[in-house]
């Protein structure tokens, strides 16, 4: 059983460009959370995220930033638009029900904004 | 709102007793964790704690709760190059879901020979 796969693991996207990223949730896992990390921060929390349902998004920014994860496929991060303070490290956490003590986290995926 | 601090670093010598603290201030969590992140990776959960217990013991991990003082511990015994890393505290108020974890800083643990 592979764990909480992210891609890409690094991305560069130039100011004003779009950015998508993916989180293929451990098999079986229907709860799926994204957070940010900026560099020398812990982890914020952005949007929890059941099967076509988003359960909370008080972590996401008003604008430019959503989040899907449809019945089938991965879930998506997408950010539009990109500015330079996007730059960080997304994690995407999933778990098979909503207890954290049983989240397992992805490697990441590290923008960059130039 | 919520809040969790830690010392951003430890420095300890090889073979060593680490000792990594961290403070929070939301008397409702339930469950408090520690996560690893080594340089590059993900976050690996070490061990968590139930808001209930006053301690926990996972081989060479102990984790202390000091629930009055708001007041978190994790201790790792005979420390290796290998524990080196980043060192996540973060707290829930419930088992998980509607806000999320709230992490701290992270501490560096870094080893001398």
């Amino acid at each position: 059983n592979a764990g909480v796969m992210q891609n890409p693991r690094h991305l560069v996207r130039r100011r004003g460009q779009e950015a998508r990223l993916r989180c293929s949730p451990m098999k079986g896992h229907s709860h799926v959370y994204w957070y940010r990390q900026l560099p020398e921060e812990g982890l914020k929390f952005m949007v929890y995220l059941q099967k076509e349902n988003i359960i909370d998004e008080s972590g996401m920014p008003k604008e430019r930033f959503s989040a899907e994860f449809p019945k089938e496929g991965p879930s998506i991060l997408r950010i539009q638009q990109v500015v330079r303070g996007d730059s960080a490290a997304y994690f995407c956490a999933s778990s098979l029900e909503v207890r954290y003590t049983e989240a397992f986290f992805g490697q990441g995926t590290r923008l960059t904004v130039v | 709102g919520e809040d969790v601090e830690q010392s951003l670093f430890l420095s300890v010598r090889e073979g060593d007793s680490s000792v990594i603290n961290c403070t929070y201030t939301d008397s409702s969590s339930t469950y408090l964790y520690w996560y690893k992140q080594e340089p590059g990776a993900g976050l690996q959960l070490l061990t968590y704690i139930f808001s209930n217990m006053d301690m926990k013991q996972d081989q060479r991990l102990t984790v202390l709760l000091n629930k009055k003082d708001k007041h978190l511990s994790l201790r790792i015994a005979d420390t290796q190059t290998g524990d080196s890393a980043i060192y996540f505290c973060a707290e829930a108020d419930s088992g998980g879901g509607a806000d999320g974890l709230t992490f701290g800083k992270g501490t560096h643990l870094i080893i001398q020979p």
